[in-house]
C-alpha cells in the first residue's frame, strides 16, 4: 500500500490545456515536495511546501498543500510540450526528518 | 554547477555477480541518501548517511546490500550475489544540514541483471 497516492497515473493532453495532479494520503506530512523526472535522469525538485494551506506559484505551476497536511495538488496552466515528464510528490512523515516517502508518480504527456 | 554525480550510469551483469556503485554528493552537503526506483514507481528509500555515519536503513536493504561513506564524502553501494529482482535504477541524493531540507538527486545507475 502506497503511503502517498497520486492521481491520475497517466495523463495525455493537448498543448494549451490546463491540468491538475493530486497527491493524497491518510498520514500527516511535515512537509511535501514535488519533483519532475525525465527518462534516464534523476528527479529534479520543483517546490517544497511546509505550512498547511500553503500555495506556491512557479510560473505556470501552482502547488497547494492541504490544510490538514495530508494532501497536495499541482495545477499547470496552459501546458506546453516541455512540461512532459513524470511528476512525483514526496514528503517527510511527521516525526521523520530524513526519510522521503514518494508517491508512484503521474506521467504527463503534452502533445503539440 | 557540480551536482550529485553517480557512476556508472549503466551496469549490466549476470545473476550472482557482485556490483558496486559510487555516488559523489554536492560538496557542502553532509547528508547522503540512497534510493531504488523500479519502472512505473517512485523512488524507495534504502539508507541515509550523516557525514560518515549510517543512521537509517530500510527493511528493503537485505543482507546482500551494503553501503559505506568512509570519509563523509563519496559513498558506495554494493550488492552481492545479484538477483533478477535487483534490476532497478539506483539513485543517490544529498542535502545540507537542517530540518526538511530538499534533496538533490543524481541521474542514477541503471542496473540490469541478465
Amino acid at each position: 500500500t502506497q503511503l502517498l497516492e497520486q492521481s491520475p497515473q497517466f495523463l495525455s493532453i493537448q498543448e494549451g490545456e490546463n491540468l491538475t495532479v493530486y497527491c493524497n494520503s491518510s498520514s500527516v506530512f511535515s512537509s511535501l515536495q514535488w519533483y519532475r523526472q525525465e527518462p534516464g535522469e534523476g528527479p529534479v525538485l520543483l517546490v517544497t511546501v511546509v505550512t498547511g494551506g500553503e500555495v506556491k506559484k512557479l510560473k505556470r505551476l501552482t502547488f497547494q498543500f492541504g490544510d490538514a497536511r495530508k494532501d497536495s495538488s499541482l495545477h499547470i496552466t496552459a501546458a506546453q510540450p516541455g512540461d512532459t515528464g513524470l511528476y512525483l510528490c514526496a514528503g517527510f512523515l511527521s516525526g521523520s526528518a530524513r526519510q522521503l516517502t514518494f508517491g508512484s508518480g503521474t506521467q504527463l504527456t503534452v502533445l503539440p | 554547477d557540480t551536482g550529485v554525480s553517480q557512476d556508472p550510469r549503466h551496469k549490466i551483469t549476470k545473476r550472482g555477480q557482485n556490483v558496486t556503485f559510487r555516488c559523489d554528493p554536492i560538496s557542502e552537503h553532509n547528508r547522503l541518501y540512497w534510493y531504488r526506483q523500479t519502472l512505473g514507481q517512485g523512488p524507495e528509500f534504502l539508507t541515509y548517511f550523516q557525514n560518515e555515519a549510517q543512521l537509517e536503513k530500510s527493511r528493503l536493504l537485505s543482507d546482500r546490500f551494503s553501503a559505506e561513506r568512509p570519509k563523509g564524502s563519496f559513498s558506495t553501494l554494493e550488492i552481492q550475489r545479484t538477483e533478477q529482482g535487483d534490476s532497478a535504477m539506483y539513485l543517490c541524493a544529498s542535502s545540507p544540514r537542517g530540518v526538511y531540507q530538499p534533496q538533490h538527486f543524481g541521474d542514477g545507475t541503471r542496473l540490469s541483471i541478465l
